[in-house]
């Protein structure tokens, strides 16, 4: 099946600097990439929507300006944790959508765990 | 909205026994239904899904689920378990139309553990 990469796995920071978490598909083009937040113990909720050559659609209560999403090829989309703090640290996962593909079919990555200190 | 229900949080079965995990969707328009595992720290796999056609899915690992239309539910079984299923569960569905179908709504999650 298609191959989701994200990168780094895991990843400390210190509050207040930022950090990005990269989504790649690897033997497929994505136009279309959704990431993902998991808290512990808890379901995934959709953070955005990501569109290559377009704006991300963000879902409602998630800041956009906090999250930066950029989808600037068929096959990568970052995620840009800006000003990071504590409340933030969580598993951010990201799927994508095969162009073209069958109807429904996503592929998920293997996570990103943020841990700010 | 669209939701999912995950009846259980916590499923404790024994080795070879068989599971039923639970869901229960609500919708108003039609809804493709998804079961994923994810084991820990990792991201989901597909176990299987239900589009349309046979109300009977059969997956990987040997699970399958039956979607049932009148009482909107999508439960996933497995007839005999290995302590390898041990793994969080997640059910989810998602409108059966438009760009929109790719956008999840996942349960809360079953978590199932497989004991000698």
């Amino acid at each position: 099946g298609a191959v989701v990469s994200q990168h780094p796995s895991w990843v400390i920071c210190k509050s207040g600097t930022s950090v990005k978490i990269e989504c790649r598909s690897l033997d497929f083009q994505a136009t279309t990439m959704f990431w993902y937040r998991q808290f512990p113990k808890q379901s995934l909720m959709l953070m955005a929507t990501s569109n290559e050559g377009s704006k991300a659609t963000y879902e409602q209560g998630v800041e956009k300006d906090k999250f930066l999403i950029n989808h600037a090829s068929l096959t990568l989309s970052t995620l840009t944790v800006t000003s990071a703090h504590p409340e933030d640290s969580s598993f951010y996962i990201c799927s994508a959508r095969v162009t073209g593909g069958r109807t429904g079919e996503l592929f998920f990555g293997e996570g990103s765990r943020l841990t700010v200190l | 909205a669209q939701s999912v229900t995950q009846l259980d949080s916590q499923v404790p079965v024994f080795e070879e026994a068989p599971v039923e995990l639970r869901c229960n969707y609500s919708s108003s328009v039609s809804v493709y239904l998804f079961w994923y595992v994810q084991y820990p720290n990792q991201g989901l796999q597909l176990l299987l899904k239900y589009l349309s056609g046979s109300t009977l899915v059969k997956g990987i690992n040997g699970f399958e689920a039956e979607f049932n239309k009148s009482q909107t539910s999508f439960h996933l079984r497995k007839p005999s378990v290995h302590i390898s299923d041990t793994a969080e569960y997640f059910c989810a569905a998602s409108k059966g139309s438009g760009g929109s179908n790719y956008k999840l709504t996942f349960g809360k999650g079953t978590l199932l553990t497989v004991n000698p």
